[in-house]
């Protein structure tokens, strides 16, 4: 069955870096458009990013672009979230899903990411 | 404020029927994107619940439906049960910014 499983995430400073994985498996990872949402503490959810299924396409919310980048490796069914300049409101936990294509039909348990001081 | 306009939040006894809208615009589901519903469990990751706009996944009981009209979308839940208490939002893409949209997200309680 399908599985995805974020890692990566933890306690940064405000202006800090972290890298956020996404571990795939169950499906072939090489063939789908795969998405970030994430979901502030107590909040809806919010589409941050999303990658094509060979990598050429990447398009961002408006709130993380030019800070977050996104990235693939098809030889080891993964997908990154690399986030810079980190600050207190990208406080969240953070999903990859699965683009079926259209809706988000797979969905992995997410990763907590906490911006303080 | 999200781009797309859901209630906090809705009510009803165990076997009543509510519904969910969401409102959208121009750029979104008035433009003709489809319309996807998703539950989210109390501490659990969203499932999808509905696809392109009245399609459910397998697996999904037929209580649930969708649909879409002009710039606006309605989940209904029929037979309203104890364990459909979560929370449910809806998603878009939206062309004026080039990306995907969700709703606020709406909380049911069954009584």
């Amino acid at each position: 069955q399908v599985q995805l499983v974020e890692s990566g995430g933890g306690v940064v400073q405000p202006g800090g870096s972290l890298r956020l994985s996404c571990a795939a498996s169950g499906f072939t990872f090489s063939s789908y458009d795969i998405h970030w949402v994430r979901q502030a503490p107590g909040k809806g959810l919010e589409w941050v990013a999303v990658i094509s299924y060979d990598g050429s396409n990447k398009y961002f919310a408006d709130s993380v672009r030019g800070r977050f980048t996104i990235s693939r490796d098809n030889s080891k069914n993964t997908l990154y979230l690399q986030m810079n300049s980190l600050r207190a409101e990208d406080t969240a936990m953070y999903y990859c899903a699965k683009d079926s294509p259209g809706p988000h039909d797979s969905w992995g348990q997410g990763t907590l990411v906490t911006v303080s001081s | 404020q999200s781009v797309l306009t859901q209630p906090p939040s809705v009510s009803g006894a165990p076997g009543q029927r509510v519904t969910i809208s969401c409102t959208g615009s121009s750029s979104n589901i008035g433009a003709g994107y489809d319309v996807h519903w998703y539950q989210q469990l109390p501490g659990t990751a969203p499932k999808l619940l509905i696809y392109v706009n009245n399609n459910r996944p397998s697996g999904v009981p037929d209580r649930f439906s969708g649909s879409k009209s002009g710039t606006s979308a309605s989940l209904a839940i029929t037979g309203l049960q104890a364990e459909d208490e979560a929370d449910y939002y809806c998603q878009s893409y939206d062309n004026s910014l080039s990306g995907w949209v969700f709703g606020g997200g709406t909380k049911l309680t069954v009584l």
